[in-house]
């Protein structure tokens, strides 16, 4: 089966700063790749998510990058601010969008 | 528009007792899955329903039973408890469209 991992486990920024987290997945059949934010004592929530064909996707300060070769994929997070603050999980899924293979997430802080 | 309702929110159970958590969605989405997550360990897929009528098993199953009620609904069993199964448990719908997760139900077992 998919295995998805995730670096790192933590990440602490200062406001203002970028944040990168990566993942890397094992099946070359995964073609579906979302990034999650969970707030503490929250539901995951999408935040971005991106398909095989496309190899970047931006919205407004958070941006995915795929390289399917490499079978790795990452969150860009530009100009951090203290509400990012939450656990980031990258997951990868075949056809269905609800059939996801889940990193190990990232907690990030952001300090004022 | 609710989304993805889960109930209970709470539950703590003894080790061998059955309960079973419940969840609805009013998004009208074909699949609606069942998670668990543990720490350090993301969420982990335990069972799924691509549509109603068919369940299948998801990558840690064992110790659960599901039934796919309707197309809103979707029910996750446990027949014995064991502490291994302390968790936080998501429902979520999607299908063809990204995942809805419900807000969780927190299950420890003593």
């Amino acid at each position: 089966g998919e295995n998805v991992e995730q670096h790192p486990s933590t990440l602490s920024v200062q406001e203002g700063d970028s944040a990168v987290i990566k993942c890397t997945y094992s099946d070359s059949a995964s073609n579906y790749f979302p990034w999650y934010k969970q707030e503490l004592g929250k539901r995951p929530q999408l935040i971005i998510d991106i398909r095989s064909n496309v190899g970047e996707k931006k919205d407004q300060r958070i941006a995915v990058t795929l390289n399917k070769t490499a079978k790795h994929f990452s969150l860009h997070i530009t100009e951090t601010q203290p509400e990012d603050s939450a656990v980031y999980f990258c997951a990868a899924g075949g056809t269905s969008y609800g059939k996801l293979t889940f990193g190990q997430g990232t907690i990030l802080t952001v300090h004022p | 528009n609710a989304g993805v309702t889960q109930t209970p929110k709470f539950q703590v159970l003894k080790t061998g007792q059955s309960m079973t958590l419940q969840c609805a969605q009013d998004m009208n989405h074909n699949s609606m899955y069942w998670y668990r997550q543990d720490p350090g360990m993301g969420l982990r897929l335990i069972y799924y329903s691509a549509s109603e009528g068919t369940t299948d098993k998801g990558e840690v199953p064992n110790g659960y039973n599901v039934s796919r009620l309707n197309k809103r609904e979707f029910s996750l069993r446990l027949e014995s408890a064991a502490p291994s199964q302390t968790s936080v448990y998501f429902c979520a719908s999607g299908g063809n469209s990204p995942l809805h997760f419900g807000n969780g139900t927190r299950l420890t077992v003593t």
